[in-house]
């Protein structure tokens, strides 16, 4: 029981696509991130938010847009994707936005573009 | 955030203790070693972090080195269900968050 849940558990879209994933935690914390994770590579930092303020973004795409309504809500929308952005996108939450802070991760979104 | 090695992948048998090593030689005085596994298609969980001293808790115990270059990590009773990938992670507990996973130990623990 990681308390962090992320909807789709899995997506299909195509390039032209407009899509959006979602993280909610129910574990109280300040922070909460957004990782990728593509086929046999490491983990990748995407976007840090700490009291709903973005605090980290780790060059991303413009096409990779996050929102956080509220501490307990993460969102990642996503349009005009490319195959390559295929991976596993993970969340995560921690109690606050300190490097040695505990992360949770939830279940993660395995994203397929065509 | 100091960086570090592990080896690729690890073999251990059922009922075995799993012993993870991981050489972070740059590691500095206010850098934790934080261990975490990724079991194939979840989230990373996080196991088990320490400063200078040994810690145990209900998963796993972490020994440092008393130079701090370097850990293992201690599954003493490996399962089938811990087959997965075992990272291994220095960072403060200051400032920004910058974790670097690496490419992490696969291990695989046979019956």
């Amino acid at each position: 029981e990681t308390g962090v849940t992320q909807t789709p558990r899995h997506l299909v879209m195509g390039m032209t696509n407009k899509k959006s994933l979602k993280c909610e935690q129910h574990l109280g914390h300040n922070a909460m991130y957004w990782y990728k994770q593509s086929a046999k590579k490491p983990l990748e930092l995407m976007f840090v938010y700490s009291l709903e303020e973005r605090v980290e973004n780790n060059s991303v795409p413009s096409r990779f847009s996050p929102e956080c309504p509220n501490s307990s809500h993460l969102f990642l929308h996503l349009h005009t994707l490319q195959p390559e952005d295929s991976a596993l996108y993970l969340c995560a939450s921690s109690q606050d936005w300190l490097a040695g802070e505990t992360q949770y991760f939830g279940p993660g979104t395995r994203l397929l573009v065509l | 955030d100091a960086k570090t090695t592990q080896p690729p992948s690890m073999d251990c048998a059922e009922g075995r203790a799993a012993n993870l090593p991981c050489n972070h030689s740059t590691i500095s005085g206010n850098e934790y070693v934080y261990w975490y596994r990724q079991i194939h298609s979840q989230g990373p969980q996080y196991i088990i972090h320490g400063l200078k001293n040994n810690e145990t808790n209900e998963m796993a115990s972490l020994i440092i080195t008393e130079d701090r270059k370097s850990s293992t990590l201690i599954l003493p009773h490996a399962t089938l269900r811990d087959t997965a990938v075992y990272y291994c992670i220095v960072r403060v507990r200051t400032g920004g968050f910058k974790t670097i996973f690496g490419a992490g130990t696969r291990l695989f623990v046979k019956a």
